[in-house]
């Protein structure tokens, strides 16, 4: 069965430009939630969506924003990226939405801004 | 404002040993907490959770133990095996933030023959 799948898996942006990034979760899952991971810092929350509605929000600018689709897939918009914003974008899905939901995370999107 | 604290960036264990990872945390109202294991161009997979109405898990080889009263959590892997060579993240949550995971920065376990 396929896992959560993320494209691109590379990407190379430059100051002031826009980015999206895909999901897919596993089929059934309806959950799916977007985290950032810096280099040698942990994964921090920015979205989660549930039935293509936005359940929570993390500590990010306007400038991160998502939508998810009525097959469940999502999708994460970065506008006006700044060189902070390089960094591995995780997205993972679950069956539900409730926090004892296992999330099943994809391998990630890696942005490097120049 | 770190609220979830791997103080220990790398750890170097003999295999067949028992591998030890702590976590700390600040907010006292997390109340369920989570491991996650990375191996490197993978994401994060989940390992172990405990809730806070118990103090210690078990899976397998996997144990987390849960102090309140501290705010510590540990990870105990026994025997420790090569395959258990991975970048470890506690993770913790509370009620209101539904799947928002609070992640510590990870500490690397390398499983030496």
């Amino acid at each position: 069965d396929a896992g959560v799948t993320q494209s691109p898996t590379h990407l190379i942006k430059t100051r002031g430009q826009q980015v999206t990034l895909r999901c897919s979760p596993i089929s059934g899952h309806k959950s799916v939630s977007w985290y950032q991971q810096v280099l040698g810092q942990g994964p921090q929350f920015i979205f989660q969506y549930y039935e293509k509605e936005e359940r929570g929000r993390g500590n990010f600018p306007d400038r991160f924003s998502a939508r998810q689709f009525p097959n469940y897939s999502s999708e994460l918009n970065v506008n006006a990226l700044l060189l902070g914003d390089s960094a591995l974008y995780l997205c993972a899905s679950s069956f539900g939405m409730g926090r004892r939901e296992k999330l099943f995370f994809g391998s990630g999107t890696q942005l490097s801004v120049l | 404002d770190q609220q979830v604290k791997q103080n220990s960036p790398s750890l170097s264990v003999q295999e067949g040993r028992i591998s030890i990872l702590n976590c700390d945390y600040t907010n006292s109202m997390f109340d369920y907490f989570l491991w996650y294991k990375k191996y490197p161009a993978e994401g994060p997979t989940f390992l172990i959770s405990i809730s806070s109405i118990k103090d210690k898990n078990e899976d397998g080889r996997f144990t987390v133990f849960l102090n309140k009263s501290a705010k510590h959590l540990s990870l105990h892997i026994v025997p420790s095996q090569p395959g258990d060579s991975a970048v470890y993240f506690c993770a913790a949550s509370t009620v209101q933030g539904a799947q928002k995971l609070v992640f510590g920065q990870g500490t690397r376990l390398t499983i030496n023959p």
